[in-house]
């Protein structure tokens, strides 16, 4: 079974562009995270989607940083502009969803991006 | 708000060495608890998981008690080897409105020496 796949695996951009990550989750799974891991960190949680809707977007800094899903199966993640304080690993995962459980989630190998 | 602590790393061991992470977690209620492990270059992979109070999650050698007494899960191995070497997080998850939504503390680095 594929994993979830993320892209591109590094970005170095300057303060203020933007810069946007790609992310497919596994097959069948309907529910998709991207998370922000600062190094020296735990992640933490941006976004997350059920298929195509915002299920929670309460950390998610919504003056620079946006989020789709628009067919319910892969995401991007767009930051506009970046700011020094974005350097950090971008990490996608994916779950599929199962009420009153408590389900695994699967991670791809995330996009370490480097703002100078 | 809920939070998980971890004790600080780096930690670094001889190989067959006994391991413990120590994970104490706040919460309002009993959450699910986890243990995820990120291998070098890796992502995130699931280690082990509990559910409930009392219960005892294994996997790979590795186990760890969900204590609602002590609002811990520490993380245990009997013997480690070189191949553990990784940061290891803990985590905590809900099943409410957020359906899943994992809160990770800041990871403990493990190295373990030959």
């Amino acid at each position: 079974e594929a994993g979830v796949a993320q892209s591109p695996r590094y970005k170095i951009i300057e303060k203020r562009q933007s810069v946007a990550f790609w992310c497919n989750p596994i097959s069948g799974h309907a529910t998709l995270y991207w998370y922000q891991q600062i190094l020296g960190q735990g992640p933490k949680l941006l976004i997350q989607f059920q298929n195509n809707g915002v299920v929670d977007d309460s950390q998610l800094p919504k003056d620079r940083f946006s989020a789709e899903r628009l067919k319910g199966v892969d995401s991007t993640l767009k930051i506009q502009p970046a700011k020094l304080e974005d350097s950090a690993v971008y990490l996608c995962a994916s779950s599929f969803p199962s009420r009153g459980l408590h389900n695994e989630q699967f991670f791809g190998p995330g996009t370490r991006l480097t703002v100078l | 708000g809920d939070s998980v602590t971890q004790m600080e790393g780096p930690v670094t061991l001889s190989e067959e060495a006994f391991l413990t992470i120590n994970c104490t977690y706040t919460a309002t209620g009993y959450p699910s608890l986890f243990w995820y492990v990120q291998y070098p270059g890796e992502g995130l992979q699931l280690l082990l998981k509990a559910t409930k109070a009392d219960d005892k999650g294994s996997n790979k050698g590795f186990e760890a008690t969900y204590r609602k007494e002590t609002t811990s899960f520490h993380l245990e191995k009997g013997s480690v080897q070189v191949s553990d070497s990784a940061v290891y997080f803990c985590a905590l998850s809900w099943d409410g409105g957020s359906q899943g939504n994992l809160i990770f503390g800041k990871g403990t680095k493990l190295s373990v020496k030959p």
